[in-house]
C-alpha cells in the first residue's frame, strides 16, 4: 500500500522567513493534496498536483510535483503567522478515489 | 462560498451506545466520504458513497460502521455499539465528479468513555 512520508515533522520558522516541506511517496504519484488543518480542526484544501513538473502558487504558498522522485514540496515565501498549522500531503493512487495522507508537518511561527 | 458541514461538533458518549454523525455535504456534489483521525495520527479514509451505495470501504469500517444518504442534502455515518479505540475527530468529504477534489468538513470530535 502506498506510504507518504513527510518532512520536517515539525518547522519552527521567525516570521518573515521563506520555508519548505516535503512529501515522498512509495509509489508513483497520480494526485497529490496539500491540504492545511489547523489545530483539532478540519481541512483546508490548498492545491491538487496532477502531472509531473506542475507547480502551482495561491498567494504565498507554491506546490510543486517532481513525478520522477514521487516527491512533492511546498514552499511557502516570507511566512506570516497565519500560515501555522498542520501542512498535510494526501495521494490516491491511478483509478482509486480515496486519499492517502502523510503524518503532517507542524508549522510555528514565530513572531 | 459552499461548505461540507458536520453535526454535532463534539460527542461524548458511553461505550456501548450507538452514535450518529451527520454531515451536509456540498449540494451539487455526487461523491461522499468519511475519514478519521485518532489524536496524533494520521487521517484515515473509512468509507467512499456513491449513486446511493458504498464504493469502497476501509478495514475499519466493519460491521459496527454503517453510512446513509435518508434524503437529498444529508449524509451520515452511524457507529452501532461504539468501543473507547472509536474515539476520534471523524471528517466528512465530498466532491462533485471523480475528477475533483475532496473538500472536507470540520469534523465532529467523538469521545467515548
Amino acid at each position: 500500500s502506498q506510504e507518504l512520508e513527510q518532512s520536517p515533522q515539525s518547522l519552527i520558522v521567525q516570521e518573515g522567513k521563506n520555508l519548505t516541506i516535503n512529501c515522498t511517496s512509495s509509489k508513483t504519484l497520480y494526485g497529490l493534496y496539500w491540504y492545511k488543518q489547523k489545530y483539532g480542526e478540519g481541512l483546508i484544501f490548498l492545491m491538487m498536483l496532477q502531472k509531473g513538473g506542475e507547480e502551482k502558487s495561491h498567494e504565498k504558498i507554491t506546490a510543486k510535483l517532481d513525478e520522477k522522485k514521487q516527491q512533492s514540496s511546498l514552499h511557502i515565501t516570507a511566512s506570516q503567522p497565519s500560515h501555522a498549522g498542520i501542512y498535510l500531503c494526501g495521494a490516491d493512487n491511478e483509478g482509486d478515489d480515496k486519499i492517502i495522507f502523510g503524518k503532517g508537518t507542524r508549522l510555528h511561527i514565530l513572531p | 462560498e459552499p461548505e461540507v458541514t458536520q453535526t454535532p461538533s463534539h460527542q461524548v458518549t458511553q461505550m456501548g451506545q450507538e452514535v450518529i454523525l451527520r454531515c451536509v455535504p456540498i449540494s451539487n456534489h455526487l461523491y461522499f466520504y468519511w475519514y478519521r483521525q485518532i489524536l496524533g495520527q494520521k487521517v484515515e479514509f473509512l468509507v467512499s458513497f456513491y449513486n446511493n451505495e458504498i464504493s469502497e470501504k476501509s478495514e475499519i469500517f466493519d460491521d459496527q460502521f454503517s453510512v446513509e444518504r435518508p434524503d437529498g442534502s444529508n449524509f451520515t455515518l452511524k457507529i452501532r455499539s461504539t468501543k473507547l479505540e472509536d474515539s476520534a475527530m471523524y471528517f466528512c468529504a465530498s466532491k462533485r465528479t471523480w475528477l475533483d477534489t475532496q473538500y472536507f468538513g470540520p469534523g465532529t470530535r467523538l469521545t467515548v468513555l
